[in-house]
């Protein structure tokens, strides 16, 4: 089966790091996409970013540029979205999803089941 | 605001048909594939048509996908309570920075 699964709900203060993660199983992880997407508290989808694991070929949304940084593990099959300096306006759920194919511009047809990041002073 | 325009909501009744439309431009639905994605109440997303209008292995075909110059629709029939959801569309955009975007969300009510 494949599956992305995610770390967990995350507490931090304004300033802290982070780094959330998303583990995949059952395909080849450095074959296809693995996008980032933020969902704030009764918002829309915010498409953040995407990295190709093979190569760790990366794009950044222009909103998300420079303020996350996306990576990749393939010896353990994990992709990372990672903060220097959280703010309280970081609140929110972050999904993981896989693309359909092998371009960054396929939808994303496998989701992990998302990560809960709160920061409060 | 989302580069993609989608209606805030739309509402019918069990049993009849819904669309859902998805505005962009030739940067991006106009030269792109969409995709559509179902959000149930506290879950995560999930895929119902890519390329325009395909179906994933499990999606009822009561579920379909156009797309038209810088427009896509999704169209649900035979509209079951469990439909009620938050519909998203979303694409790639080619435009100065490339990257995926989606639409603002469609709140589905089954009346």
């Amino acid at each position: 089966e494949v599956q992305l699964v995610q770390s967990g709900a995350e507490v931090k203060k304004p300033g802290e790091s982070l780094r959330i993660s998303c583990k995949a199983s059952g395909y080849s992880f450095a074959t296809y996409w693995i996008g980032w997407v933020r969902q704030m508290p009764g918002k829309g989808l915010e498409w953040m970013g995407i990295i190709y694991p093979g190569d760790s070929d990366t794009r950044y949304s222009p909103s998300f540029q420079g303020q996350v940084t996306i990576s990749a593990d393939k010896s353990i099959r994990t992709a990372y979205l990672q903060w220097s300096s959280l703010k309280a306006s970081d609140s929110a759920m972050y999904y993981c999803a896989r693309t359909i194919r092998d371009r960054p511009s396929d939808g994303f047809d496998v989701w992990g089941q998302g990560t809960t990041v709160t920061v409060s002073s | 605001q989302s580069v993609l325009t989608q209606p805030p909501s739309v509402s019918a009744a069990p049993g009849q048909k819904v669309t859902i439309s998805c505005s962009g431009s030739s940067s991006n639905i106009g030269n792109n594939f969409v995709s559509w994605y179902q959000q149930l109440p506290g879950t995560a997303p999930k895929l119902l048509l890519y390329d325009n209008n395909k179906r994933p292995s499990g999606i009822p075909d009561r579920f379909s996908g156009s797309k038209s110059g810088t427009s896509a629709t999704l169209g649900i029939t035979g509209l079951q309570t469990g439909d009620e959801a938050d519909y998203y569309c979303g694409t790639w955009d080619s435009s100065l920075s490339t990257e995926g975007v989606f639409g603002g969300g469609t709140k589905l009510t089954v009346l």
